[in-house]
C-alpha cells in the first residue's frame, strides 16, 4: 500500500512570495491533516479535513494560509505572502479508511525555507 | 487548551540499556496516545500507541504505560540499539480522527 505522498520535498522562496504544497493521502483515507513542524519542535496542526469538509482550522493563520481538499482526495496548502517565521517542515497526514480512526500516517513533508 | 509536556529533551544511553521517556497531558478527555519516531530528515513514524481503556501495551522491545489518574504516559525501550537513535514524540488526541497534540520531542542517542 502506498503511503502519503507530498511534493515538492524542498522549497526556497523569498519573503512576501507565495508557495503551494500538495498532498495525496493513503488511498481511501477520509481524514487529512496539515501540520507545521518548526525545527526542534513537535508538529502543530494547521487544518484538518474530513472528506472535503473542514473539521478544524483554528490554528491556521487565515490572513496568509489557505487550504483546500477538492473531491475529498488530494489537498493543497498555500501561503501568500510568506514570512520568515513560516520556515518549517509542512507535514501532511491521513487516517481512517472511510470512517474516522485513531492512527495517523505522515508523509515525508515539504521543507520550506523563507529568506 | 490541550497541552502535552515531554521529558527529557535529550537522553543518552549505552547500547543494551533501557530508555524511558515521559509525557504529561492536560485534557482529561484525551483518550488516544501515540508515540512517533522521527529520524533526521524523515517523516514521523508511528511506533506504538495506546488507548485510554488500556493501562499497558508492549510490542517486542518497546512498551507504553498509561496512568489516567495522573494524566501521564511513558515509553519504555529495552535492550537499546544504535538504530533506536532518533527523536521521539509523544502525542495525545480526543476521539477517533481527533487532532494530535505533540510533546516537544526527546532526542535519544544510543552509544555503541
Amino acid at each position: 500500500e502506498a503511503g502519503v505522498a507530498q511534493s515538492p520535498r524542498y522549497k526556497i522562496i523569498e519573503k512576501r512570495q507565495s508557495v503551494a504544497f500538495w498532498c495525496n493521502p493513503i488511498s481511501g483515507h477520509a481524514t487529512l491533516y496539515w501540520y507545521q513542524q518548526i525545527l526542534g519542535q513537535g508538529p502543530k496542526l494547521l487544518i484538518q479535513f474530513q472528506n472535503n469538509g473542514v473539521v478544524d482550522d483554528s490554528q491556521l493563520p487565515k490572513d496568509r494560509f489557505s487550504a483546500e481538499r477538492l473531491k475529498g482526495v488530494d489537498s493543497t496548502l498555500k501561503i501568500q505572502p510568506a514570512k520568515l517565521e513560516d520556515s518549517a517542515v509542512y507535514l501532511c497526514a491521513s487516517s481512517g479508511r472511510q470512517i474516522p480512526s485513531y492512527e495517523q500516517y505522515f508523509g515525508p513533508g515539504t521543507r520550506l525555507t523563507v529568506t | 487548551g490541550e497541552n502535552v509536556e515531554q521529558h527529557p529533551s535529550t537522553l543518552s544511553v549505552q547500547e543494551g540499556d533501557s530508555a524511558v521517556i515521559k509525557c504529561t497531558y492536560s485534557d482529561s478527555a484525551s483518550n488516544y496516545f501515540p508515540w512517533y519516531k522521527q529520524e533526521l530528515g524523515k517523516r514521523p513514524q508511528l511506533i506504538i500507541d495506546i488507548r485510554s481503556n488500556v493501562g499497558e501495551k508492549k510490542d517486542q522491545r518497546i512498551a507504553v504505560t498509561l496512568n489516567k489518574t495522573a494524566k501521564h504516559f511513558s515509553l519504555h525501550i529495552t535492550e537499546t540499539q544504535p538504530e533506536d537513535s532518533a527523536v521521539y514524540f509523544c502525542a495525545a488526541s480526543i476521539g477517533q480522527g481527533g487532532k494530535l497534540i505533540f510533546g516537544q520531542g526527546t532526542e535519544l542517542s544510543v552509544k555503541p
